[in-house]
């Protein structure tokens, strides 16, 4: 089992262009969580994601920014038109089908925006 | 919506003490309290978990205690050593009740413990 896997690692954007970040799950993982982490900060929340489903994104700004997990493939999120202020840690973290067990986290994607 | 609450912000202490950390939550359906470890630069990473079933869980040096009357769950860390140096933080995850998120993780805001040799 490898793990929750992100990718790229790291990121370099220029200020208008788009970012998209991808999560792989666990195997046999259908719940997926993204959280923002500035410098110094704490675990943001941003979105939580079943199979096709997102289940709460009040933690995600409405413009911009986007997230899904389809039926196939990895789960992605996508942020347009970024801005220096985007620039942060962003993890994704995984759990069983169910939710209610062990999560477990990626290594996380660092973007930067010039 | 739920609240975790964690204190303190930073913590130093001396190779060999202990450590406390305390965390709060809100929502009385929560069952399911992890605790995550996160180096400088690394991911968070899980060290140890407890259910609202059992009132403690230990391992090794490791240990964490929920009070589910009070709402409120620590960690505890004993015989300290400099690699247990990084931020600890606490979550609980969402029962669907007090306008939480069903399954969605709440994580408090981070304890810096520093392990001074």
């Amino acid at each position: 089992n490898a793990g929750v896997m992100q990718n790229p690692r790291h990121l370099v954007r220029r200020r208008g262009q788009e970012a998209r970040l991808r999560c792989s799950p666990m195997k046999g993982h259908s719940h997926v969580y993204w959280y923002r982490q500035l410098p110094e900060e704490g675990l943001k929340f941003m979105v939580y994601l079943q199979k096709e489903n997102i289940i709460d994104e009040s933690g995600m700004p409405k413009e911009r920014f986007s997230a899904e997990f389809p039926k196939e493939g990895p789960s992605i999120l996508r942020i347009q038109q970024v801005v220096r202020g985007d620039s942060a840690a962003y993890f994704c973290a995984s759990s069983p089908q169910g939710g209610y067990t062990e999560a477990f986290f990626g290594q996380g994607t660092r973007l930067t925006v010039v | 919506g739920e609240n975790v609450e964690q204190h303190p912000s930073t913590l130093s202490v001396q190779e060999g003490d202990s450590a406390v950390i305390k965390c709060t939550y809100s929502d009385s359906a929560s069952n399911y309290f992890p605790w995550y470890k996160q180096e400088l630069g690394k991911r968070p990473q899980l060290i140890i978990d407890i259910r609202s079933n059992v009132g403690e869980k230990k391992d090794q040096r490791i240990a964490v205690t929920l009070n589910k009357t009070a709402k409120h769950f620590s960690l505890h860390i004993t015989e300290t050593q400099p690699e247990d140096s990084a931020v600890y933080f606490c979550a609980a995850l969402g029962g669907g009740g007090r306008g939480s998120t069903l399954g969605r993780l709440y994580f408090g805001r981070g304890t810096q413990l520093t392990v001074w040799p």
